[in-house]
This record gives C-alpha cells, structure tokens and sequence, in this order.
C-alpha cells in the first residue's frame, strides 16, 4: 500500500541539527513530491516546505529560510528535512506528506505517521 | 501570502447531528481548498480535496461546498468516530497555509 514511514523520535540540544527521514513505498517516487509539516505541541499546522522528487526543486516557508534544507534520494525513494540551529520553539512533530510534483502547490493526500523533535538543553 | 481564516475554534456537538465549519479566505483561491481530519496522536488525514471532492473511501456523510473566498465542511449525521480536530488549507499559491484548526467535541 501506498505509505511514508518517518525515522524516529529525537531529543536535542539548543544550537544544534536534525535531519528526519521520510520513506515512500507503494508509487512512483518521482511522480509526486513531499512536503514538511510541523506542529507543536498543542498547536495547529504549520507547513515549512515542499520538494520536487522529480528534479528536486524547492519551496521554503519564509521563516525557515536559512535554517531548513529539503533533499530526496531517489535510489531509497526517501526524502530528509534537515533544521539547524534549533531552538526551543521548534520542539514539535515533524510530518511528511506527499503532495503534487510540480511546481504548484497541491492537497496532501498521504502523510508519515509523524517524528517527535524535541529541544532541549 | 493567502490566509485562512477558520471557524468556529471548538464546537460542541452530539452523535447524529449535523455540523457545519467555515473557512473564509483573504483573497480568492478558486477551488484550492483542502479539509483535513486529525485525532489525537495521529497524522492530519485528507477528506476533501478540490473545496468539494471527497478523497476516496472517506463517509458521504462528509460534504464540502463553496469557492472564491469561502468555504464550508458539513458532517449531515455525526458519529463517534468523527470526534477530532478539522483543519482547512489553501493550495492555491505558496504558501499553503492551513487555517486554525477547530476542534469538535462530544456535548
């Protein structure tokens, strides 16, 4: 069945990176592409990019530019979103989801079940 | 960027009534509006794609109407299951930003 299966859980410290994985199995990988989405806890949705798994073109939320890089490997069909110097206020559950290839944005119709990010010193 | 506003933030309901959300956008985005559903500890799951396409194997009893500006999610005859958090968002033009989510309640 289609499905994205996320790495797991993180705890890290102020100041530094993390890079949460994303696995597709069950379509075309480079057919669509894959978004990122956060939400803190008890908050809402709050997207924070999207990847092209055809030719890897990008789109970042502003407030991430800088600090977030989006890449796939297609010979794993798996994506990574990477977010350094972290901070408190990113503490959240990081989301995969995948959504249109091309360069228009689109409804994200399968999502990852989820990884915890947590910052902590 | 295009916002969305949601309403209302929680909403009381009981099993078989009928419950309607609205999401009103700043500008026009056609028909680029998505709904999602999320229960605790779990991921957002698609409903409603296209303002009004119901995304394959959720419940007729789910429906959604409208274009332009503003939109609606309408439940005709709640069940259990359907106790959770709704979410609107708009992929009309990046960034495609969710509204604030209301959450639906057992009265």
């Amino acid at each position: 069945q289609v499905q994205l299966v996320q790495s797991g859980a993180e705890v890290k410290k102020p100041g530094a990176s993390v890079k949460v994985s994303c696995k597709a199995s069950g379509y075309t990988f480079t057919s669509y592409g894959i978004s990122w989405v956060r939400q803190a806890p008890g908050q809402g949705l709050e997207w924070m990019g999207w990847i092209s798994a055809y030719n890897g073109n990008t789109n970042y939320a502003q407030k991430l530019q800088g600090r977030v890089t989006m890449t796939t490997d297609t010979s794993t069909s798996t994506a990574y979103m990477e977010l350094r110097s972290l901070r408190s206020d990113d503490t959240a559950v990081y989301y995969c989801a995948r959504c249109g290839g091309n360069s228009l944005p689109d409804a994200f119709d399968i999502w990852g079940q989820g990884t915890m990010v947590t910052v902590s010193s | 960027a295009i916002r969305i506003t949601q309403s209302p933030s929680s909403l009381s309901a009981s099993t078989g009534d009928r419950v309607t959300i609205t999401c009103r956008a700043s500008q026009g985005i056609s028909s680029y509006l998505a709904w999602y559903q999320q229960k605790p500890g779990k991921a957002p799951k698609l409903l409603i794609y296209a303002a009004s396409t119901l995304q394959s194997g959720v419940p007729s009893r789910f429906s959604g109407s409208g274009s332009g500006t503003d939109f609606t999610l309408t439940i005709s005859c709640l069940q259990s299951e359907d106790f959770a958090t709704y979410y609107c968002q708009q992929y009309y033009s990046y960034p495609p930003l969710f509204g604030q989510g209301t959450k639906l309640e057992i009265k």
